[in-house]
């Protein structure tokens, strides 16, 4: 697609409940990074993928969080069992080539956990 | 641990006024720097990508500059007008195998008729 493209756009949970996240990147880019950005701040890395291989998962806040990318294009961000603090909006980027280009930027999922 | 600062966290200008923000950095090894826009529940807009070898680039009505040396980056915004209101970020990525971006907080920008 023209675009990174992110589903659902607003996602409310109920505490407890695991959600999935998706991230369809521009086609043919290698590199893709998952950000949480809370209100009032920047985004934070979370994880980065290079094709299907997840290169850097440090940012993941906890073993809650699970990212995947099985086919090197779209990615899943997975919460299991979400609490309050995970709600924040969730963004994902892409680039062709490990960001000389710059980034792309999806518009996001706001996740709100009840 | 590269720390990515920008000051003041709001600025509230009139319509018409030229501005400059600012963006610092702690680590001078950094690959480029990229200043984003957001808008109220949007998603990230890039505005500018400057390479670490290059001092500025210029897009319309923006200028942003890049002082390795220094740790500083700026954004020019000349005659700004209403529709400029907008979080700026600024983001670096550092050298080395993981591309990721560390962003600063962003100035929220708003722009007075």
């Amino acid at each position: 697609g023209a675009g990174v493209s992110q589903s659902p756009r607003y996602k409310v949970a109920k505490r407890g409940q695991d959600v999935a996240l998706r991230c369809d990147p521009i086609s043919g880019h290698v590199s893709l990074f998952w950000y949480q950005q809370a209100l009032g701040q920047g985004p934070e890395f979370l994880t980065y993928f290079q094709n299907e291989a997840q290169l850097d998962k440090s940012g993941l806040p906890s073993d809650r969080f699970f990212a995947e990318r099985p086919e090197g294009s779209v990615s899943t961000l997975k919460i299991q069992r979400t609490q309050q603090e995970d709600s924040a909006v969730y963004l994902c980027a892409s680039s062709f080539n490990r960001g000389t280009s710059g980034y792309t930027f999806g518009s996001g999922t706001r996740l709100t956990v009840v | 641990k590269q720390e990515v600062t920008q000051i003041p966290a709001a600025l509230s200008v009139p319509e018409g006024e030229n501005l400059v923000l600012n963006c610092s950095f702690t680590d001078s090894a950094i690959y480029n720097l990229q200043w984003f826009r957001q808008d109220p529940g949007k998603g990230l807009t890039s505005l500018l990508l400057i390479q670490s070898s290059q001092r500025e680039q210029t897009s319309g009505r923006l200028n942003a500059s890049l002082d390795k040396s220094s740790g500083r980056s700026t954004l020019y915004i000349a005659a700004s007008q209403p529709g400029d209101s907008a979080t700026y970020l600024c983001a670096v990525i550092i050298t080395g195998a993981n591309s990721k971006l560390t962003f600063g907080k962003g100035i929220t920008l708003s722009v007075r008729p």
